[in-house]
């Protein structure tokens, strides 16, 4: 079966800091590739996805995120956090024989002011 | 607007109380599935829809019900309840004719069986 792992579980930044998020999948097919965001208290929301094409993806809110698909990695990125990113992240994967998602366990960032 | 919504939002109850949680979209997507939340696994996917009348399950269906009589709804039933099925459950829906196989989550609804 699919799994995702993301190995950071809690991360606190200063603002301005640098971000990476690492996500690993297992799968060794064709894959689409998602990280969703979740800010306190609401829903999951799309940051940015991956299909096809350039490996290197932007999303929204400066946001970016890097397909290696020799490492089975999709790692985001953001250059300069602020206070508003601090939210849980979870990256998420498709198999392209499913619809349904896979999701790691998520990343909870805390940005200080 | 295109939304997922869900009901009730927050829910308390008793072990062995059978419970529905509703969850409807306006998007007119044939995809819909359901997935709880649980601090350290991240999501997880009970039950999904591809369409009206195909259900399926997903990695986590123990315990849990779903119908898909119409297109916009996807009702989740729990019929007896029980303290580890206290989470946190999101729907969401998507388009199968969408290339992007993206998924609109709902606002959630956080249950406690005591």
């Amino acid at each position: 079966a699919q799994s995702v792992s993301q190995h950071n579980h809690h991360v606190i930044l200063s603002e301005a800091a640098s971000l990476e998020l690492g996500c690993n999948y297992s799968y060794g097919g064709t894959v689409n590739l998602f990280w969703y965001v979740q800010y306190p208290g609401q829903h999951l929301q799309l940051l940015l996805k991956y299909f096809s094409g350039d490996p290197l993806v932007k999303g929204i809110k400066g946001f970016e995120a890097e397909f290696i698909k020799s490492k089975f990695s999709f790692n985001l990125r953001k250059p300069s956090v602020q206070w508003s990113d601090t939210a849980e992240y979870f990256c998420a994967v498709r198999d392209t024989g499913r619809r349904a998602l896979t999701f790691g366990s998520g990343t909870r960032l805390q940005v200080q002011p | 607007e295109a939304q997922v919504t869900q009901n009730p939002r927050y829910l308390i109850t008793v072990t062995g109380k059978k419970l529905t949680v509703t969850c409807s979209q306006n998007m007119n997507h044939e995809y819909m599935s359901w997935y709880r939340q649980d601090p350290g696994l991240g999501l997880r996917q009970i039950y999904y829809s591809m369409n009206v009348e195909v259900t399926d399950k997903g990695d986590v269906p123990e315990g849990y019900k779903v119908s898909r009589k119409e297109k916009r709804n996807f009702p989740l039933i729990l019929e007896s309840p029980s303290p580890n099925q206290t989470s946190l459950y999101f729907c969401a829906s998507s388009s199968r004719v969408s290339s992007s196989y993206e998924q609109y989550f709902g606002p959630g609804t956080r249950l406690t069986v005591t």
